[in-house]
């Protein structure tokens, strides 16, 4: 099986403008959380997407923003970029909603990241 | 307050040797997923190991084992005969429910990054 895949892997964009990164969860898996990796930050959970519907969120100001396709692909959007928003950006995917039924056992498979730059 | 503590940003180990990397965790949710990732210098995150909060033994996945102590709160990596294709960063993660409700919302310590020296 092939794994997460994220395009593109690199990207340098200026402050004001806006990104689109893609993600293609693990061929069955259906849930896909993006995560936000800085230096002073460390990981931080963005969202999590399941059926083409946002699940869980984590505080992230709304220029964030994300959707997920019937083919369970995700896209993440960052809207008028900020020079604190340069950080790599890493997709994960399991097969199920980590839910409310107190099943937290899923374990989520990452991409390899896209390396976000803004100046 | 942190979460999740990973004590040691820095540990070196000889190759072939074991070595623990502490990981200390805070919450109130009796149901709870604990979780090791292994990141190498490409950036990807690999899955290592799980322990659940009412697992009664302590996880093992082959050279990788989790020293779960669920009165302290800690749940410990430990590397079993170490090789240079270990030398990554390593990080601790928990997977809990809100205490609004809602769903499990995973976070991450701060890492450790481990050199194993040949």
């Amino acid at each position: 099986k092939a794994g997460v895949t994220q395009t593109p892997r690199y990207l340098i964009k200026t402050r004001g403008q806006q990104v689109t990164l893609s993600c293609s969860p693990i061929s069955g898996h259906r849930s896909v959380s993006w995560y936000q990796q800085t230096p002073g930050q460390g990981l931080q959970f963005l969202f999590e997407y399941f059926s083409e519907t946002q699940r869980n969120k984590g505080n992230f100001p709304g220029r964030f923003s994300g959707r997920q396709f019937s083919n369970s692909r995700s896209e993440m959007n960052v809207s008028t970029l900020e020079l604190g928003d340069s950080a790599l950006y890493l997709c994960a995917s399991s097969s199920r909603y980590s839910g409310t039924s107190g099943e937290s056992t899923d374990t989520q498979y990452f991409g390899p990241g896209t390396r976000l730059t803004v100046l | 307050a942190q979460k999740i503590t990973q004590t040691q940003p820095g540990m070196f180990v000889q190759e072939k040797e074991a070595v623990t990397l502490d990981c200390t965790y805070d919450t109130s949710d009796p149901s709870y997923g604990l979780f090791w990732y292994k990141q190498p210098s490409s950036g990807e995150m690999i899955f290592l190991i799980y322990q659940g909060s009412y697992d009664q033994q302590n996880a093992t996945e082959g050279r990788y084992s989790l020293n779960f102590q669920k009165a302290r709160k800690s749940a410990n990596l430990v590397i079993s005969a170490s090789q240079l294709g270990d030398s990554a960063m390593y990080f601790c993660a928990m997977r809990e429910a809100p205490s609004s409700g809602g769903s499990y919302i995973p976070t991450f310590g701060r890492g450790t990054s481990l050199i194993v020296h040949p």
